[in-house]
């Protein structure tokens, strides 16, 4: 089955380490992107990129960077985590056929800073 | 840019009752409005969608009505089961964007 997948899928890191998410997907969709989840904030952008050269910040970047390796892969790195940056994270793709737009998201990526 | 407002944050129903989630968007642009849902540990999947050039859509149990003039839109679930618990999500767009603004979810719990 095509799919999005995310590694790791729990995380406990420490302030001030650096570390990175990893996005994979074998939907050959072009648009990928990062999302955070908060309890009662809901899916808030952090990044996007609609192919391997483009990448765009959201609603939320500030603390984070990411990397487009291939139109496969998307990762997403915090330089200097914080506390307040744990949450889940969700990688999602976007088919852009112009009929729908709908979201693929992957399983998730619980990261808990301490 | 867009702001997504979402409500009730939990809704609470019996089996059989109907449910209904309602959002409001701000910006006027917005064309493509689309529902997710988030069963618990899951990853949120798209239910229902609806363009603005449609004022309503139906599947099934599920319905989603659009008020462009006042700009919101609500999805409609009747008949509710048990595992229609979940939280779920509306979201606003510009249709081609490919860029949707999320309201902050909907705690629905059915008890049997």
């Amino acid at each position: 089955d095509a799919d999005v997948t995310q590694t790791p899928r729990n995380r406990i890191t420490k302030t001030g380490k650096r570390i990175m998410l990893e996005c994979s997907q074998t939907k050959g969709h072009d648009r990928m992107y990062w999302y955070r989840q908060d309890p009662g904030l809901g899916l808030r952008l952090i990044y996007y990129s609609f192919d391997v050269k483009d990448i765009n910040k959201g609603e939320i970047s500030d603390g984070y960077s990411v990397s487009r390796q291939a139109q496969a892969k998307f990762s997403l790195s915090l330089e200097s985590a914080i506390p307040n940056q744990t949450a889940l994270y969700f990688c999602a793709t976007s088919d852009g056929d112009g009929r729908r737009e709908t979201q693929y998201f992957g399983p998730g990526t619980r990261l808990l800073v301490l | 840019g867009e702001n997504v407002e979402q409500h009730p944050s939990t809704l609470s129903v019996q089996e059989g009752d109907s449910a209904v989630i309602k959002c409001t968007y701000s910006d006027s642009a917005s064309n493509y409005f689309p529902w997710y849902k988030q069963e618990l540990g899951k990853r949120p999947q798209l239910i229902i969608d609806i363009r603005s050039n449609v004022g309503e859509k139906k599947d099934q149990r599920i319905a989603v009505t659009l008020n462009k003039t006042a700009k919101h839109f609500s999805l409609h679930i009747t008949e509710t089961q048990p595992e229609d618990s979940a939280v779920y999500f509306c979201a606003a767009s510009r249709g081609g964007s490919y860029i949707p603004t999320f309201g902050r979810g909907t705690s629905l719990i059915v008890h049997p």
